[in-house]
């Protein structure tokens, strides 16, 4: 069975862009949910997505946004970047969700922000 | 809300000698609990989790927590280290029932030969 994909793996962009990042979860996993890791401020919940819909939302600007396809695949957009936002991002996925199933994080992607 | 304090960053063990990683949470009701592990340059894996069964849970490679609600903690153990569980560990909590999980802020364990 095909682990969570993520792409792409590494980005670099400028202040002031926008990014997409995507993930596509295993097979059958209707739950995604997404991950900022950096090393100061550690592992953050930025949101999760069940069957199309936001559930959960973590304590990030509206400029970070995400949304979930029928096929379960994950994508979320940071606009305006900021030097900040420079982090591993990291997708999780899980059957019905991360407290109830066990959660699969995929490689996540690696954005650089100049 | 809930949250989690892992109360130690960084923790050094001979090979063969017991693991001990404390966490600490505080929750308005019975929580959620998880360990996850981070290996260097691969991706996060759940270690163990405790959902209001049993409050020893037996993880993976040898690991276990117990939940102690008397003294708030989930301490992560392991009898006897072996070289490849150096790694970064976190203690999680999912908050207010939700999926919302929230992470500690790690511990790194080093194990010496």
């Amino acid at each position: 069975k095909a682990g969570v994909t993520q792409t792409p793996r590494y980005l670099i962009k400028t202040r002031g862009q926008q990014v997409t990042l995507s993930c596509s979860p295993i097979s059958g996993h209707r739950s995604v949910s997404w991950y900022q890791q950096t090393p100061g401020q550690g592992l953050q919940f930025l949101f999760e997505y069940f069957s199309e819909t936001q559930r959960n939302k973590g304590n990030f600007p509206g400029r970070f946004s995400g949304r979930q396809f029928s096929n379960s695949r994950s994508e979320m957009n940071v606009s305006t970047l900021e030097l900040g936002d420079s982090a591993l991002y990291l997708c999780a996925s899980a059957l019905g969700g991360a407290r109830t199933d066990t959660q699969y994080f995929g490689p996540g992607t690696r954005l650089t922000v100049l | 809300a809930q949250s989690v304090t892992q109360l130690d960053s960084h923790v050094s063990v001979s090979e063969g000698t017991p693991v001990l990683l404390r966490c600490n949470y505080s929750s308005s009701y019975s929580p959620s609990l998880f360990w996850y592990v981070q290996h260097p340059n691969k991706g996060l894996q759940l270690l163990l989790k405790y959902t209001s069964a049993a409050t020893l849970v037996k993880g993976i490679n040898g690991f276990e927590a117990e939940f102690k609600k008397s003294e708030t903690s989930f301490h992560l153990t392991k009898p006897s280290a072996h070289m490849s569980d150096a790694a970064e560990y976190f203690c999680v909590v999912a908050q207010g029932g939700s999926e919302k999980l929230v992470f500690g802020k790690g511990t790194k364990l080093t194990v010496n030969p």
